[in-house]
This record gives C-alpha cells, sequence and structure tokens, in this order.
C-alpha cells in the first residue's frame, strides 16, 4: 500500500517551455501532497504544500507564478514548470500523505534537464 | 530556529556492524518523528516512524527517541552492504497542517 507515482520520470525541455509533471496517489486519497527539489548532494527542499481543492501555500523564495501547482483530485496533483531556465534543472520529488496518518510517502521522482 | 541536524557522514561502518545514525532537532513542539533512506539518484523511502519516547523496533531498524533531550535515532542492526544510502530524519509539529522539516541527511557506507 501507500504508492505514488511520477510521470515522467525523466525529461529534458528547452529554455523558454513549460514542463508538467504529474503525481498520483494509486492507492489512496491524498488529502495532502508535497512538491520538493533536489540538486546534487544536497537536501531536499520543501517548494510547496497542497491541498484538494484549494490554492497551494509556497515556501519562501519559491514563485508561485513560476510553478504552478494543481491539486485537482484527491488522487492528482501536478506541477507545472513555466519558462524554464537551465536552473531549473533538478529533481523534482512530490509526495502525497492521508491524513489523519502522519506518514507521508514519496513519488520515485522526475529528473528534468533544461537545454 | 526550528532545524533539524544531522551529521553528514559519512558513517563508515564494516558488514555485520551496528550502524548508529543521530539527529537533533530544536523545536520542543515537534511530534512526530521519521527516518527516511534514499539511494543515490532516487527518491526517499519511509524506513521507520515514531511518535514517544523510546524504543521502536522494525527487523534489523530500531529507532529510538528522547524527548526530554531532544534528540532522534536509528539502529541498523547487522548492517548491509546494501544499506548503503543517505538517511533523511524528519520531524512535524503538532497541530497545523504537519509539514514536514528534514535533515540535510547522514551518508552511510556499509563496506564488506
Amino acid at each position: 500500500g501507500a504508492v505514488v507515482s511520477q510521470h515522467p520520470s525523466r525529461v529534458i525541455c528547452k529554455s523558454g517551455t513549460s514542463v508538467k509533471i504529474e503525481c498520483r496517489s494509486l492507492d489512496f486519497q491524498a488529502t495532502t501532497m508535497f512538491w520538493y527539489r533536489q540538486f546534487p548532494k544536497q537536501s531536499l527542499m520543501l517548494m510547496a504544500t497542497s491541498n484538494e481543492g484549494s490554492k497551494a501555500t509556497y515556501e519562501q523564495g519559491v514563485e508561485k507564478d513560476k510553478f504552478l501547482i494543481n491539486h485537482a483530485s484527491l488522487t492528482l496533483s501536478t506541477l507545472t514548470v513555466t519558462s524554464a531556465h537551465p536552473e531549473d534543472s533538478s529533481f523534482y520529488i512530490c509526495s502525497a500523505r492521508a491524513e489523519p496518518v502522519r506518514e507521508q510517502y514519496f513519488g520515485p521522482g522526475t529528473r528534468l534537464t533544461v537545454t | 530556529q526550528k532545524e533539524v541536524e544531522q551529521n553528514s557522514g559519512p558513517l563508515s561502518v564494516p558488514e555485520g556492524a551496528i550502524a548508529s545514525l543521530n539527529c537533533t532537532y530544536s523545536d520542543r513542539g515537534s511530534q512526530s518523528f521519521f527516518w527516511y533512506r534514499q539511494y543515490s539518484g532516487k527518491s526517499p523511502e519511509l524506513i521507520m516512524s515514531i511518535y514517544s519516547n523510546g524504543d521502536k523496533e522494525d527487523g534489523r531498524f530500531t529507532a529510538q527517541l528522547n524527548k526530554a533531550s531532544q534528540y532522534v535515532s536509528l539502529l541498523i542492526r547487522d548492517s548491509q552492504p546494501s544499506d548503503s544510502a543517505t538517511y533523511l530524519c524528519a520531524w512535524t509539529r503538532a497541530g497545523g497542517s504537519y509539514i514536514p522539516t528534514f535533515g540535510r541527511g547522514t551518508s552511510l557506507i556499509v563496506h564488506p
């Protein structure tokens, strides 16, 4: 149980284009989903928290107009990186939690390369 | 400042030994604690969660929580080379949206 999927697992895009990453909870309903970014040899950085049907809460320093998050249902959240730049190249990981359960489960991650 | 402190390592132990990973936290409001394992290039995987003072065992893993001293640790018995990974501790505060805070992780190397 508690399986989270992400798609795509790897994507290469050109600078200036937009990329959408999907995060799905496969066997539970996720009341909360989190989006993280991780640069090589660095820790997880929380970008935003999203609850189904409401606007995402972004961490300080994360541009909400650049990283669009939609949590349309209890099993799906999407992250769209708009007008991507090479510095956006990173490992993007989502996680999901079904409250009142406290544990969160991570998706396998999406490696984004912007050329 | 609410932080989780972890020694980045690497911690190197021989195969079969006990690996001890530690994490200290600064917020006395912390309530739930988690250990995740992350292999290179992969996403974190939940190993253990612990909420009460004391020990919690699951197979070769034992989590220990001491709220008075504000530390949480993970012991890995009979360490295997496949345990070589980065171990992240995390905590959430009581109430609110339980947004987790992660430590920077400790790199563990188990050598044959």
